[in-house]
């Protein structure tokens, strides 16, 4: 299976500013997808990472606040633009979705906005 | 068991134990399942999966068990380690190259 690379591992942002998470992963891959994890709880997808074209986002997700980016087979970024507290959270990348292959996860960003 | 709240339902058992996860689904549709274990500070990772045309897996230790009448699913392991305490997911998709929709997570914790 796949091995994915995600950064920065943590961050503390001001309300206000945006992060870019990045994630790289180390073969080609079909599909990527981007999750949420409020603390304590499970894993709440965002949306999947199309090549070539838009993001598909899921209900409560839009693309102002989430612009994601999936450049190539192997590489892909999610934006948290104008972050409130409420953002504060884990954000977890994912790539595969082949039976065969199964689907990674990388180690997530730890996300504090003070 | 249910979760309340923002808290997972936690499973608690003695090192040595078997211990069980089960976990509900709700879409008759789903065609693949996979349970994941997540420790502090790090991303999912795979434990065992299971294609809705079989009811039964096993791998090292674990086995998963798929009860598609009661849209059921669980996660056994055999003689529980320490190392095993951490959060446990289901997971479901209901085709290939779909995101995961997951469950609601349990806690297992193992004392020696």
């Amino acid at each position: 299976s796949a091995v994915i690379s995600q950064k920065p591992s943590r961050d503390i942002c001001q309300r206000g500013t945006s992060l870019t998470i990045q994630c790289q992963v180390d073969s080609q891959v079909t599909m990527m997808f981007w999750y949420r994890q409020q603390p304590g709880q499970s894993l709440t997808l965002i949306a999947t990472a199309n090549q070539g074209s838009e993001a598909t986002y899921e209900s409560g997700f839009v693309i102002d606040k989430f612009p994601i980016s999936r450049p190539n087979l192997t590489f892909s970024t999610l934006t948290v633009s104008n972050m409130s507290p409420e953002d504060s959270s884990i954000y977890l990348c994912s790539a595969g979705g082949d039976y065969n292959y199964g689907y990674t996860f990388g180690s997530g960003t730890r996300l504090t906005v003070v | 068991g249910e979760s309340v709240g923002l808290h997972l339902p936690t499973l608690s058992v003695q090192e040595g134990d078997n211990s069980i996860i089960n976990c509900a689904y709700s879409n008759s549709a789903s065609d693949y399942f996979i349970w994941y274990k997540q420790e502090s500070g790090k991303g999912p990772q795979f434990i065992i999966d299971i294609r809705s045309n079989m009811d039964k897996r096993q791998g090292q230790r674990v086995t998963v068990l798929l009860n598609k009448t009661v849209k059921h699913l669980s996660l056994q392991i055999a003689a529980t380690q320490p190392g095993d305490s951490a959060v446990y997911f289901c997971a479901e998709n209901t085709q290939a190259g779909t995101a995961l929709i997951f469950g609601k997570g349990t806690t297992l914790s193992v004392s020696s």
